[in-house]
């Protein structure tokens, strides 16, 4: 059975800090996909990135980086230079089929607070 | 592209009612949609899976019977919550997916519904 976990439930820095989210994974299948995804207090969970198993490259989109370990079976997320408007809850999913068609199990999430 | 809307966005009924939630994809068709509960400061628990004109899957421990999911068309499914109680009381999800030629497939979510049951 596939099984994410977020080990830092809350987060707090100030502005302008970096911060990582850490997220590890469990899965016996060799192709899955992992996934961020960002819950604002608003709800809605926005997509952030998808990984395939076969893919370690690190990934940079602007202040956003992500590090995919398949070792250590982690993928982590730093966000650099945090901005208040990065206060979110932050989820690590895992999907064993399809990308992302089929079931994603979910981590529990991280609550990062940004403050000035 | 690849916007999912769900309506309405929050609801209050009374104990015993019903309450239908809109799922759609605006810009893409989805074949596969899903639903999800999310209680306060906890994680997203998957509760069916709803294929286009066949029955939704459901996970263990959801009922079919009280949960009902119709997903119709390639841009539309519904949850009906039957005979709402308050433990009914939740954040409901629905995510659809985007199929996509020669890429990894993606879930997309809605905004959710936040469904309080008096």
């Amino acid at each position: 059975a596939q099984k994410v976990t977020q080990a830092q439930t809350e987060i707090s820095v100030v502005e302008k800090e970096d911060v990582t989210l850490d997220c590890v994974y469990e899965t016996r299948d060799t192709t899955y996909y992992l996934f961020w995804y960002k819950q604002p207090p608003s709800g809605e969970l926005v997509f952030l990135i998808r990984r395939n198993s076969f893919d370690e490259q690190n990934e940079i989109s602007g202040r956003y980086s992500w590090n995919f370990q398949k070792s250590t079976s982690s993928f982590n997320f730093t966000i650099t230079a945090s901005q208040v408007v990065d206060s979110a809850v932050y989820f690590c999913a895992l999907s064993e089929d399809q990308g992302g068609g089929n079931k994603l199990t979910f981590g529990t999430g991280t609550q990062l607070k940004v403050e000035l | 592209g690849a916007v999912v809307s769900q309506h309405p966005s929050w609801v209050i009924c009374k104990s015993g009612t019903s309450v239908k939630i809109e799922c759609r994809s605006l810009d893409f068709q989805a074949t596969t949609m899903f639903w999800y509960r999310q209680f306060p400061k906890q994680s997203l628990m998957l509760m069916a899976t709803s294929n286009e004109g066949s029955k939704a899957t459901y996970e263990q421990g959801v009922e079919k019977d009280k949960f009902l999911i119709n997903h119709a068309s390639l841009t539309l499914s519904t949850l009906t919550v039957t005979s709402a109680h308050p433990e009914d009381s939740s954040f409901y999800i629905c995510s659809a997916r985007q199929a996509l030629l020669g890429a990894a497939d993606t879930q997309y979510f809605g905004p959710g519904t936040r469904l309080t049951v008096l």
